[in-house]
């Protein structure tokens, strides 16, 4: 049973910084390709980054490329995303998701940017 | 960049009634990265259908993927109540991963 719980977000300023993170349990984190997806409010679900299982690969969505860095840890079976130079549309639930066969998400964590 | 576009924007229906729902790419997709989700206001996405066709665990047999290359169909042989949400279609095959812009099913 894959379960993710992502921790971090809150209100930051433009051009401000946050690190998100994303705990996993029940499944193999070592095996599996992982992804942040973000959600604005009222919108559709936007993929922002992946990292492959073994950290070898990674890729961002242009929106954030060159602001937005996504690593893992999988001794301690942790996701982030540390997110600089933060903007007003880059207000979103952020959710960390689980990929092999489809993906599993977290509940989700919310960024606010905003001064 | 595969681009995903899902209709209708919105699907209105009765409880009982079969759903149908498309996905279309700007290029073809690789079946086995094809997949569906279906969202509840408040809650994360939920994964339905995986590899185009195959349910992921403890999704009932109402629903059903099918498709390949550019066209691809959820389809929710008779609606419950608690089916009504947005749904989106993902492609994950290919370097940048994309999204649907989802399809509301609503209760008509």
């Amino acid at each position: 049973q894959v379960q993710l719980v992502e921790s971090g977000g809150g209100l930051v300023k433009p051009g401000g910084s946050l690190r998100l993170s994303c705990a996993a349990s029940g499944f193999t984190f070592s095996d599996y390709y992982m992804s942040w997806i973000r959600q604005a409010p009222g919108k559709g679900l936007e993929w922002v980054s992946y990292i492959s299982s073994s950290s070898s690969y990674t890729n961002y969505a242009d929106s954030v490329k060159g602001r937005f860095t996504i690593s893992r840890d999988n001794a301690k079976n942790s996701l982030y995303l540390q997110m600089n130079s933060l903007r007003a549309e880059d207000t979103a639930v952020y959710y960390c998701a689980a990929c092999g066969e489809g993906c599993g998400w977290g509940q989700g964590t919310l960024v606010t940017v905003s001064s | 960049e595969i681009v995903l576009t899902q209709s209708p924007g919105t699907l209105s229906l009765s409880p009982g009634e079969r759903a149908t729902l498309s996905c279309r790419a700007s290029q073809s997709v690789s079946s086995s990265y094809l997949a569906w989700y279906q969202q509840k206001p408040g809650q994360a996405p939920r994964l339905l259908i995986y590899g185009a066709s195959s349910r992921a665990t403890g999704i009932p047999d109402r629903f059903s993927g099918s498709g390949s290359g550019t066209d691809f169909t959820l389809t929710i042989s008779r609606l419950e109540p608690e089916d009504f949400a947005v749904y989106y279609c993902q492609q994950y095959g290919s370097s940048t991963w994309t999204f649907g812009q989802g399809t509301k099913l609503e209760i008509k």
